[in-house]
C-alpha cells in the first residue's frame, strides 16, 4: 500500500534552517514525490518535484531557500534562512496506479 | 498567469447533493489532467478525484466512488464536481488542481491550485 509518513510537527529559529521529511512506503522507494506548503487560512501551493536521486525541480516562484533531497525511501525538503512567513503546514505528495497519495502534513513552527 | 477559482460551496444537509465548478485561466486547459482535493476542517489534504485531458479516464477515491462525479468543459475551461448522497464526513474545503505536465498520459504532481470552497454538510 502507498503510505506517505510526515512527523506532525517541526520548528525552528528565525534564520536557521530545518530540514523535513517524507518516508515512502516498502517497495516504493523509487518514487518521486512534490513538496507542498499551505500558509495559515491559505490554499496549498506547489514548492517542488523532487525524485529519488535528488533532482528536483521547483515551482513558479519558489525561493532558493527552498531545496529537495533524497535518500532511500525518504525525501527530504530543506529551509534555510528561515522567514517568518515559512510557518506552515508542508505537505508530500506522490501518485499510484489509479491513486494520488498525501502525507499527513508537517506543522512547521518558526521561533 | 495561472488561475483556479472554485464556486458552489455551501450548506446541504446529509443525503443532498451539489455540484462544484472551478474556472480556469492562464493556461490550455484542454491540455491538462485536472483534480479534486479535499482538507476537512483541522486535517490533512486528501485526493478525491481526477479527470484526464479529453475526460475519457476518471479516479476516484474509494470513499466517493459512486456517489461523486468529475467532469469538465473543455470549450468553458471549466472543471466540475458533482456530489450526491452527501454525508457529514463530506465535509471540507474543496480544491481544484491542474496537473503538473502539460499532456501527461497520467495524472502526476499539482503544480497550481485554486483557493477552495468549503462545502458543509449537516442538518
Amino acid at each position: 500500500q502507498l503510505v506517505l509518513t510526515q512527523s506532525p510537527s517541526a520548528s525552528a529559529s528565525l534564520g536557521a534552517s530545518v530540514k523535513l521529511t517524507c518516508t515512502l512506503s516498502s517497495g516504493h522507494s523509487s518514487y518521486a514525490i512534490a513538496w507542498h506548503q499551505q500558509q495559515p487560512e491559505k490554499g496549498p501551493r506547489y514548492l517542488m518535484k523532487l525524485n529519488s536521486d535528488g533532482r528536483h525541480s521547483k515551482g513558479d516562484g519558489i525561493p532558493d531557500r527552498f531545496s529537495g533531497s533524497s535518500s532511500g525511501a525518504e525525501r527530504y525538503l530543506t529551509i534555510s534562512s528561515l522567514q517568518s512567513e515559512d510557518e506552515a503546514d508542508y505537505y508530500c505528495q506522490t501518485w499510484g496506479t489509479g491513486i494520488w497519495v498525501f502525507g499527513g502534513g508537517t506543522k512547521l513552527t518558526v521561533l | 498567469e495561472v488561475q483556479l477559482v472554485e464556486s458552489g460551496g455551501g450548506l446541504v444537509q446529509p443525503g443532498g447533493s451539489l455540484r462544484l465548478s472551478c474556472a480556469a485561466s492562464g493556461f490550455t486547459f484542454r491540455s491538462s489532467w485536472m483534480s479534486w482535493v479535499r482538507q476537512a476542517p483541522g486535517k490533512g489534504l486528501e485526493w478525491v478525484a481526477n479527470i484526464k485531458q479529453d475526460g475519457s479516464e476518471k479516479y476516484y477515491v474509494d470513499s466517493v466512488k459512486g456517489r461523486f462525479t468529475v467532469s469538465r468543459d473543455n470549450a468553458k475551461n471549466s472543471l466540475y464536481l458533482h456530489m450526491n448522497s452527501l454525508r457529514a464526513e463530506d465535509t471540507a474545503v474543496y480544491y481544484c488542481a491542474r496537473d503538473g505536465v502539460v499532456g501527461a498520459t497520467i495524472s502526476t504532481i499539482f503544480d497550481y491550485w485554486g483557493q477552495g470552497t468549503l462545502v458543509t454538510v449537516s442538518s
